[in-house]
């Protein structure tokens, strides 16, 4: 079935460091890929989304390239901000029948001054 | 402002009884969604409403039960049904479920067992 699979975390980096966050998935057909950044004690945020193999996303000095060869849709920062501290998740929604979100496992970022 | 509220932030439950979370929205989405997250884990799908009077069921739906009475207020009730029902909820809506669709989501209540 569908899946999405993130690295484990937490991610810890110092404030100007250079993020990298792995996602992969497995899907039938072509989804739409997402990634969600959730602050603490906070519901989820949408912070980029591409619809279609090459597009790139990107967001509050985020990006993430939408790449069908390798399905991975990885998150990536120059500079990390101690306000970026938050869990990231990674989504996909099939986009096929009814076109439900699947979420990776998320990925704490922790980034100290 | 326009935006997806839950109420309330924080939920205590008793043994065998029932509780209603609330999820209300004011953006005119057609679509509504309750999810389900626990420690170390994605999100998951209990329910969701396409349209006012209809809903579905998601992925995890034993022991939950929901209303679309009205298109701003989509409520989620945890029955005694549901044996582990200690979680984080998170209520979303999307303008309509489609292939162009982004889902919001809410501040999220949190449940937990005495």
């Amino acid at each position: 079935g569908d899946s999405v699979t993130q690295m484990e975390g937490p991610v810890t980096l110092s404030e100007e460091a250079f993020l990298t966050i792995n996602c992969t998935y497995t899907a039938t057909g072509y989804p739409s890929l997402f990634w969600y950044v959730q602050y603490p004690g906070e519901g989820l945020q949408l912070l980029l989304k591409a619809t279609k193999a090459d597009d790139k996303g990107s967001n509050k000095g985020f990006e993430a390239t939408y790449r069908k060869e390798t399905t991975s849709f990885h998150l990536e920062k120059g500079s990390v901000q101690v306000s970026d501290s938050a869990v990231y998740f990674c989504a996909l929604r099939v986009n096929t029948g009814f076109q439900k979100l699947v979420f990776g496992t998320g990925t704490r970022l922790l980034v100290s001054p | 402002d326009g935006g997806i509220t839950q109420s309330p932030k924080y939920l205590f439950r008793k043994e065998g009884q029932n509780v209603t979370l609330s999820c209300e929205q004011n953006l005119n989405h057609d679509a509504m969604y309750w999810y389900r997250q626990d420690p170390g884990q994605g999100l998951r799908l209990i329910y969701y409403s396409q349209i006012v009077n209809d809903f579905q069921k998601g992925d995890i739906a034993e022991g939950y039960s929901v209303s679309r009475e009205k298109k701003e207020s989509f409520p989620l009730t945890v029955t005694s049904a549901q044996k582990n029902p200690t979680a984080f909820y998170l209520c979303a809506s999307s303008p309509r479920q489609g292939r162009q669709e982004t889902q919001y989501f809410g501040p999220g209540t949190r449940l937990l067992v005495l």
